[in-house]
């Protein structure tokens, strides 16, 4: 069974700060990983994702994120957060030839202080 | 750009009752979802289809539930007699390709309120 974790429902920055956004996974076979977000009033929107190839991922408005096996990570991370950047995130584990059935962590919601 | 959009954004019901939740995908793509979200708990999964039919679906999506896509751009999700439980965020989304790589097109959601 797969299964994604993410630590912390809240994170708080101030603008200009990095951003750092855990996400831990479970899978027992290769996975697809991936970071939506969702602005207040939209709809999840794709970030970023891994699927195979390069560790480092970058995604849209500046993010990436890093596949570490060894620690079953994928945490997201911005070197410089911006007030835009508030919103809700949510890591999701796929599996390979099934990509079409996201596991979804409980999200983290980023704050972002002037 | 296009986008998948969702209505009613927000619905209030008493238990027991009929809800049709409806959603318009993008307009080329060919494989649909439905995922909700109870308040507080993760996403998941409810159902994908494709072709007419329903290509998976979870130990969550029972009898009480149903999908259609009546007239080739509507996807509609139906819950025939809601219960508490059923309040929750709902979202559909939308993929244009066989192997999505998981860049699903997601909704806003509607968001459900039983009585």
């Amino acid at each position: 069974a797969q299964s994604v974790t993410q630590l912390g429902s809240h994170v708080s920055v101030s603008e200009g700060a990095l951003v750092l956004l855990r996400c831990n996974y479970s899978s027992s076979v290769p996975p697809y990983l991936f970071w939506y977000v969702q602005y207040p009033n939209q709809g999840l929107q794709l970030l970023l994702k891994y699927t195979t190839g390069a560790t480092l991922v970058k995604g849209i408005n500046g993010f990436e994120a890093e596949f570490k096996k060894s620690e079953t990570s994928f945490h997201l991370t911005k070197p410089s957060a911006h007030m835009s950047d508030a919103a809700e995130y949510f890591c999701a584990v796929s599996r390979l030839y099934n990509t079409d059935k996201l596991i979804f962590g409980t999200g983290t919601r980023l704050q972002v202080f002037p | 750009e296009p986008e998948v959009t969702q209505t009613p954004s927000h619905q209030v019901t008493q238990m027991g009752q009929e809800v049709i939740l409806r959603c318009v995908p993008i307009s080329n793509h060919l494989y649909f979802y439905w995922y909700r979200q109870i308040l507080g708990q993760k996403v998941e999964f409810l159902v994908s289809f494709y072709n007419n039919e329903i290509s998976e679906k979870s130990e969550i999506f029972d009898d009480q539930f149903s999908v259609e896509r009546p007239d080739g751009s509507n996807f509609t999700l139906k819950i025939r007699s809601t219960k508490l439980e059923d309040s929750a965020m709902y979202f559909c989304a939308s993929s244009g390709r066989e192997r999505s790589d998981g860049e699903l097109f997601f909704g806003e959601g509607s968001r459900l309120t039983v009585l």
